[in-house]
């Protein structure tokens, strides 16, 4: 059964750093990207990026570009999702997504809140 | 940046009507690279339509995907009370991906 696992709530402040992860089971890890998929409170899905977990390779939406980082970690089948510096405006949930080839995201994890809060 | 723009924002629905949702890109979009999910409140989203037309696993047929171009439509037939959800469309083609901004399905 394919799964993504993803690591639990986060309360931050601004300007602090994070990384959040998303752990998958249940298929060869490297066969398919990550993607990764923004929802802040109240409103509606935001494409951040997606990460090759064989090579690596990454693409970033432009509004995203600079402020967040991908990785994978292929010893743990588990791709993560990092701040340097957190704002305010990156209170949301974040989800992590499996893509097909043709780049459907097809299994979902759960979900993150992070919230940003002084 | 392809734009997609759903319509209506909200649609009210009894349960055993049938829902039309619309999806219109700023510039054609490749049919096979279209895609319609559905979020339930507290949820992820889930996969119902890709390639346009092509429900996903376990969807049942109730759930109907059609268009071309930069119109596409997301048809839900005999509303049963699980379906009433947010609904949004994605194209997958071209980079950035992007999302519409969603139809809430409401029961009337």
């Amino acid at each position: 059964e394919v799964q993504l696992l993803q690591s639990g709530a986060e309360m931050k402040k601004p300007g602090d750093s994070l990384r959040i992860s998303c752990k998958v089971s249940g298929y060869s890890f490297t066969a398919y990207w990550i993607t990764w998929v923004r929802q802040m409170p109240g409103q509606g899905l935001e494409w951040m990026g997606r990460i090759d977990p064989s090579d690596s390779y990454t693409n970033y939406g432009p509004s995203f570009q600079g402020h967040v980082t991908f990785s994978v970690d292929k010893s743990i089948n588990t791709a993560f999702l990092q701040w340097g510096s957190l704002k305010a405006s990156d209170t949301a949930v974040y989800y992590c997504a499996r893509l097909v080839r043709d780049g459907r995201a097809d299994y979902w994890g759960q979900g993150a809140l992070v919230t940003v809060s002084s | 940046e392809i734009v997609l723009t759903q319509s209506p924002g909200t649609l009210s629905l009894s349960p055993g009507e049938t829902a039309t949702l619309s999806c219109r890109a700023s510039q054609s979009v490749t049919s096979s690279y279209v895609a319609w999910y559905q979020q339930k409140s507290g949820q992820a989203p889930r996969l119902l339509i890709f390639g346009a037309s092509t429900r996903a696993t376990g969807i049942p047929d109730r759930f109907r995907g059609s268009g071309s171009g930069t119109d596409f439509t997301l048809t839900i037939s005999r509303l049963e009370p699980e379906d009433f959800a947010v609904y949004y469309c994605q194209e997958y083609y071209s980079l950035p991906i992007t999302f519409g901004q969603g139809t809430r399905l409401e029961i009337k």
